[in-house]
C-alpha cells in the first residue's frame, strides 16, 4: 500500500500564529483529502484537494500531485483548530480506499 | 454533514463473545468502508464494500468479517473478540465521482 509521512508529529503555537503541515506520499495518488480530528474524536473534512490550491477561511490546502506531497496552511490559529490533522489518499490502482498518515498533532495556546 | 450513523458508539465486551457494528448511511453512496484508529496507526481500512453483497479485504482484516445485505447497511463482526481489537472504529462512505470521503463519529469498542 500506499506509504504517508506526515511531519511535524506535533506542533505547538501560540494563538494568532500561522503554521505549515507537510504530507509526503510514496507514490502517485488520487483524491487525496485532509481531515481534523477533534478532541471528541470527529473526523471532519478540510478539503479535497486531488491537486492545485483551495482555500476555506484561515485555512488552505495545496496538492503537488507531480511531486507527491500536500501542504495545509493554518493562519491566525485558534485554540479550536487543536487536534489532529490527518491527510490520506488513494492509490491510482487496486482498492478505492484511503491511506492515512499517522497524523499532526497541533495545540494552540492562548 | 454527510448522513452516517454508527451503532453503537461505545461497547465493552468480553474476550471470545461476538460482536457486531453497524454503519447506516442515507447518502445511497456506492462505497462503505470500515477502519480501525489505534495510536501511532492513523486509520486503517480492514474491509470495504463496492455495492450490495460486493465486499473485499483491506489491510488488517484478520478477525472480522463484514455483510452489505442494502445499500444503506454495513456491518462490521468480530466472531470471537481479542483484547487486540480494542480500538476506535470509524465507518466511512463514498460515491462514485467525486470520491471524497466521510466519516461517521466512531464506535469505541473495548474488549476485557
Amino acid at each position: 500500500g500506499i506509504q504517508v509521512e506526515q511531519s511535524p508529529p506535533d506542533l505547538i503555537l501560540q494563538e494568532g500564529a500561522n503554521s505549515t503541515l507537510r504530507c509526503n506520499f510514496s507514490d502517485s495518488v488520487n483524491n487525496l483529502q485532509w481531515f481534523h480530528q477533534n478532541p471528541w474524536g470527529q473526523l471532519i473534512n478540510l478539503f479535497y484537494i486531488p491537486s492545485g490550491t483551495k482555500q476555506n477561511g484561515r485555512l488552505s490546502a495545496t496538492t503537488v500531485a507531480t511531486e507527491r506531497y500536500s501542504l495545509l496552511y493554518i493562519s491566525s490559529s485558534q485554540t479550536t483548530d487543536s487536534g489532529v490533522y490527518f491527510c490520506a489518499g488513494k492509490g491510482q490502482t487496486g482498492a478505492n480506499n484511503l491511506f492515512f498518515g499517522t497524523g499532526t498533532r497541533l495545540t494552540v495556546i492562548p | 454533514d454527510a448522513g452516517i450513523t454508527q451503532s453503537p458508539r461505545h461497547k465493552v465486551t468480553e474476550t471470545g463473545t461476538p460482536v457486531t457494528l453497524r454503519c447506516h448511511q442515507t447518502e445511497n453512496h456506492r462505497y462503505m468502508y470500515w477502519y480501525r484508529q489505534d495510536p501511532g496507526h492513523g486509520l486503517r481500512l480492514i474491509h470495504y464494500s463496492y455495492g450490495v453483497k460486493d465486499t473485499d479485504k483491506g489491510e488488517v482484516s484478520d478477525g472480522y468479517s463484514v455483510s452489505r445485505s442494502k445499500t444503506e447497511d454495513f456491518l462490521l463482526t468480530l466472531e470471537s473478540a481479542t483484547s487486540s481489537q480494542t480500538s476506535v472504529y470509524f465507518c466511512a462512505i463514498s460515491g462514485q465521482e467525486p470520491t471524497e470521503a466521510f466519516f461517521g463519529q466512531g464506535t469505541r469498542l473495548t474488549v476485557v
